[in-house]
């Protein structure tokens, strides 16, 4: 079946340092990719997507390429922020308006 | 646009009572609702996926006599725990997804608490 596996947690950094949480993913059919992020004490938002491969979604200064080679979707931030502190989670979606497959989410902490 | 809301935030119960939280979605019909649950520091379980006017198909190991799940239009979607029990004591979230999109829209959440 369906799988994503996330680098495992938690991460900390310090403010304006660089940041990579690697995901992997294993699919049947082509997925769409995805990043949620997830405040504390808040549902989960979408971050970034992207739908095919050698796409790159970006928002709020993160990125992701989609690398159908290596199947993964690695999330990066060139200088984060005290305000990037939370959870994140890789997903990918096989079918349209379907249900997604989780990583367990990447816990992350930013120190100023 | 793509705006779900979810109700109660945080509810706290005395055990063997019934709780209903409410999903909905404000400005778009959703095609697909799920139900999930989030332990502390783990990921996301789903339990539930729900579509309008049909019956909830459940993951493997979640009671469906235990969590009911009701779509009774487009833009909502009910899950009701059942003689809550401490163990139960979990964040719910849920997610819509509208057509042909596959991004889901989350909810905030709803804590519950059962004494």
């Amino acid at each position: 079946g369906d799988s994503v596996t996330q680098m495992e947690g938690p991460v900390t950094l310090s403010e304006e340092a660089f940041l990579t949480i690697n995901c992997t993913y294993t699919a049947t059919g082509y997925p769409s990719l995805f990043w949620y992020v997830q405040y504390p004490g808040e549902g989960l938002q979408l971050l970034l997507k992207a739908t095919k491969a050698d796409d790159k979604g970006s928002n709020k200064g993160f990125e992701a390429t989609y690398r159908k080679e290596t199947t993964s979707f690695h999330l990066e931030k060139g200088s984060v922020q005290v305000s990037d502190s939370a959870v994140y989670f890789c997903a990918l979606s096989v079918t349209n308006a379907g249900k997604s497959t989780f990583g367990d989410g990447t816990t992350l902490t930013v120190k100023p | 646009g793509a705006v779900v809301s979810q109700h109660p935030s945080r509810v706290i119960c005395k055990s063997g009572t019934s709780v209903k939280i409410e999903c909905r979605s404000l400005d778009f019909q959703a095609t697909t609702m799920f139900w999930y649950r989030q332990f502390p520091k783990k990921s996301l379980m789903l339990m539930a996926t729900s579509n309008e006017g049909s019956k909830a198909t459940y993951e493997q190991g979640v009671e469906k006599d235990k969590f009911l799940i009701n779509h009774a239009s487009l833009t909502l979607s009910t899950l009701t725990v059942t003689s809550a029990h401490p163990e139960d004591s979990s964040f719910y979230i849920c997610s819509a997804t509208r057509s042909p999109e596959s991004i889901q829209y989350f909810g905030a959440g709803t804590r519950l608490s059962v004494l």
